[in-house]
């Protein structure tokens, strides 16, 4: 069964730029959360999706946004990149997260911002 | 005050002994909770979760429950250096916006 896939695993971008992270999870799961990783703030939600719905959204800047395709195949996107938004960003995909909490976390995709 | 705390460590003990890892949340309403193991470079994975006051054993790991004090622990016992990692505590908390919230996580090393 293959696990939850995240590309690109590495970009570099400047600030003002905008970047767009792409997330596939487990063949079934139709819900996909998507954490901003540092070593300061540790994991730190940005939002979750569900049957192309947003269920969730954390407490991060509108310039964080996200959608859910048919297929639960997720994008998330950032726009006006800014230094503190490099990061590993991480999307987790689950049957049911908010019930069973099981979280299949993908490889990340490492963002640096210059 | 931060939803989830833990002690960011690192925490050092040697092999075979005892790892204790805590961790404390605000929302008294929060019903479920999550211990999640991270190696260096990898990403986060479910080892156990626990629902009820009390302990929750799973093989060398136990959970710990607490809700009137609102703590949640993990023990490892007969700790291995392959448990090297931070381990991620997470709360399923209610309110509104329903979501999993993780603290900064502890870091374990076992040493030979």
């Amino acid at each position: 069964k293959a696990g939850v896939t995240q590309t690109p695993r590495y970009l570099i971008k400047t600030r003002g730029q905008q970047v767009t992270l792409s997330c596939s999870p487990i063949s079934g799961h139709r819900s996909v959360s998507w954490y901003q990783q540092t070593p300061g703030q540790g994991l730190q939600f940005l939002f979750e999706y569900f049957s192309e719905t947003q269920r969730n959204k954390g407490n991060f800047p509108g310039r964080f946004s996200g959608r859910q395709f048919s297929n639960s195949r997720s994008e998330m996107n950032v726009s006006t990149l800014e230094l503190g938004d490099s990061a590993l960003y991480l999307c987790a995909s689950s049957l049911l997260a908010w019930i069973t909490g099981e979280l299949f976390f993908g490889e990340g995709s490492r963002l640096t911002v210059l | 005050q931060k939803e989830v705390e833990q002690n960011s460590g690192p925490l050092s003990v040697p092999e075979g002994a005892i790892a204790s890892l805590n961790c404390t949340y605000s929302d008294r309403g929060s019903q479920s909770f999550f211990w999640y193991r991270q190696y260096s470079g990898k990403s986060p994975e479910l080892i156990m979760f626990i629902y009820s006051n009390g302990d929750k054993e799973d093989g060398r790991f136990t959970a710990q429950l607490n809700k009137a004090s609102q703590y949640v622990s993990l023990l490892i016992r007969d700790s291995q250096p392959s448990d090297s990692a931070t381990y991620l505590c997470a709360v399923r908390v209610q309110g509104g916006s329903e979501k999993l919230v993780f603290g900064k996580g502890t870091k374990l090393t076992v040493n030979p």
